[in-house]
């Protein structure tokens, strides 16, 4: 099966720009989770859907920050306006209903100066 | 809060040597502890455990978990120059709306030298 799919795998924008990430799952993965690396940080949780629903966003940092999954698809994470402590990678991972395990993407590199 | 802490953070040995990596956590809602390796691009996945005491083997790849003093271990023997990657140890949360939420640790960071 094709892995999880993120795009771009890096992206270089100014303070107050906009940026927005894109994640393909592994089709038939209903659970599909944002997490954040920060520079000398471990990884974090940002949020978990489940299909198009948001089942979990506590870790979102704040409201400059919109992800969606419209169709339960693929799913877009937002970051307006960016701030330099945005910069980080950001991987999607996703899994089956009831699964133990995800699968990863690449991670998409976010720099902002 | 939920917690997952590895060590060594960094690791340097020359090939054929023994490495153990460490991972102890206190978390809620504990359903399984996963051991992912991650090289240049996405973590890829390792290990699942779920029962403590039972050994899971892959090659030269090995862990187990301890579930009452709450740690992992990863064990990596007669290392080569294709096991430098960051290790990463994060446990994936059971039940309501945490779900299949994973809690990282910092991940150790092996450079096996030939």
């Amino acid at each position: 099966e094709a892995g999880v799919t993120q795009f771009p795998s890096h992206s270089v924008i100014e303070k107050g720009q906009t940026v927005t990430l894109r994640c393909d799952p592994i089709s038939g993965h209903d659970n599909l989770y944002w997490y954040r690396r920060v520079m000398g940080k471990e990884i974090k949780f940002l949020l978990h859907f489940v299909k198009e629903s948001k089942q979990d966003e506590s870790g979102m940092p704040n409201n400059r920050f919109l992800a969606e999954r419209t169709g339960g698809t693929y799913s877009t994470l937002k970051v307006q306006p960016a701030e330099l402590e945005d910069s980080g990678v950001y991987f999607c991972a996703s899994g089956r209903p009831g699964a133990n395990v995800l699968t990863f993407g690449a991670g998409s590199r976010l720099t902002v100066l | 809060e939920d917690k997952v802490v590895q060590s060594p953070l960094s690791l340097v040995v020359h090939e054929g040597d023994t490495v153990t990596l460490n991972c102890s956590y206190e978390v809620t809602n504990f359903r399984s502890l996963l051991w992912y390796k991650q090289e240049k691009k996405a973590p890829t996945f390792l290990f699942m455990l779920t029962s403590s005491g039972i050994e899971k083997k892959s090659g030269r790849l090995s862990s187990i978990l301890d579930k009452k003093e709450l740690f992992s271990i990863l064990n990596i023997t007669a290392t080569q120059t294709g096991d430098s990657a960051i290790y990463l140890c994060a446990v994936f949360h059971a039940g309501g709306t945490s779900y299949g939420k994973l809690t990282f640790g910092q991940g150790t960071i092996l450079t096996v030298h030939p």
